[in-house]
């Protein structure tokens, strides 16, 4: 069972650049969100898609955008990195009826 | 906001025996669940266990169980007969019985056990 994949796991940016981190789950969960890790700071929501066709904005926000292409992908880019989105970034979704949220391996983000 | 704390940034354990992790949250809300996560080297996200508010009886999962104090606002995880693999990050988190149910976690507790 595949679950919830993320592409890429690895990835390491210029200050500037540009990249779209992908994820996508095959559990047909309605809800799908983006969170990002960083030392001492648990996990903190960047966006949500509570369904297909919504997203709404979460903790940490800025510097990011979303894009729910259908129910099963959920995609995050960074149009302009910086040094500060420096972290290892999990997408996640839930069936919602019990509030489990099921997560990706995660993807470590470099932005040099 | 909803504010999960979890005041033990580290914890160890000797090898058998039995841990507690403490979380406190704040919330006004009536209707919400709680989950304890394990985050192991490999950097997945596990679940452990799981409370909805509404129960009054403890969560218990085989060597896992939570003493949950709905009144202090507090959710304790207890690790029995504690095993090599249990070494970990442990998250705890939040969830409103709302409909958008994003989880609002707790900055972890890195568990080490001692052999």
């Amino acid at each position: 069972n595949a679950g919830v994949t993320q592409t890429p796991k690895f990835q390491v940016l210029k200050t500037g650049q540009s990249m779209t981190l992908q994820c996508a789950q095959d559990m047909n969960h309605n809800s799908m969100y983006w969170y990002r890790q960083d030392p001492g700071m648990g996990l903190r929501l960047i966006y949500y898609s509570a369904s297909e066709g919504t997203t709404d904005k979460g903790e940490v926000p800025n510097g990011y955008n979303v894009s729910r292409l259908n129910k099963r992908e959920f995609s995050l880019r960074l149009e302009s990195a910086a040094p500060s989105q420096t972290s290892v970034y999990f997408c996640a979704s839930t069936r919602g009826s019990t509030g489990e949220l099921f997560f990706g391996e995660g993807s470590r983000l470099t932005v040099l | 906001a909803q504010t999960v704390t979890q005041s033990q940034p580290e914890m160890s354990v000797q090898e058998a025996e039995t841990v507690t992790l403490s979380c406190t949250y704040d919330t006004s809300e009536s209707d919400y669940y709680l989950f304890w996560y394990k985050q192991p080297p490999s950097r997945q996200m596990i679940l452990v266990i799981r409370q909805e508010a509404y129960k009054q009886q403890n969560a218990t999962e085989n060597r896992f169980s939570v003493n949950f104090q709905k009144a202090a606002k507090s959710f304790s995880l207890k690790i029995s007969d504690s095993q090599l693999g249990d070494a970990a990050m442990y998250f705890c988190a939040y969830r409103s019985g709302g409909s958008a149910r994003q989880l609002t976690f707790g900055s972890g507790t890195q568990l080490t056990v001692l052999p």
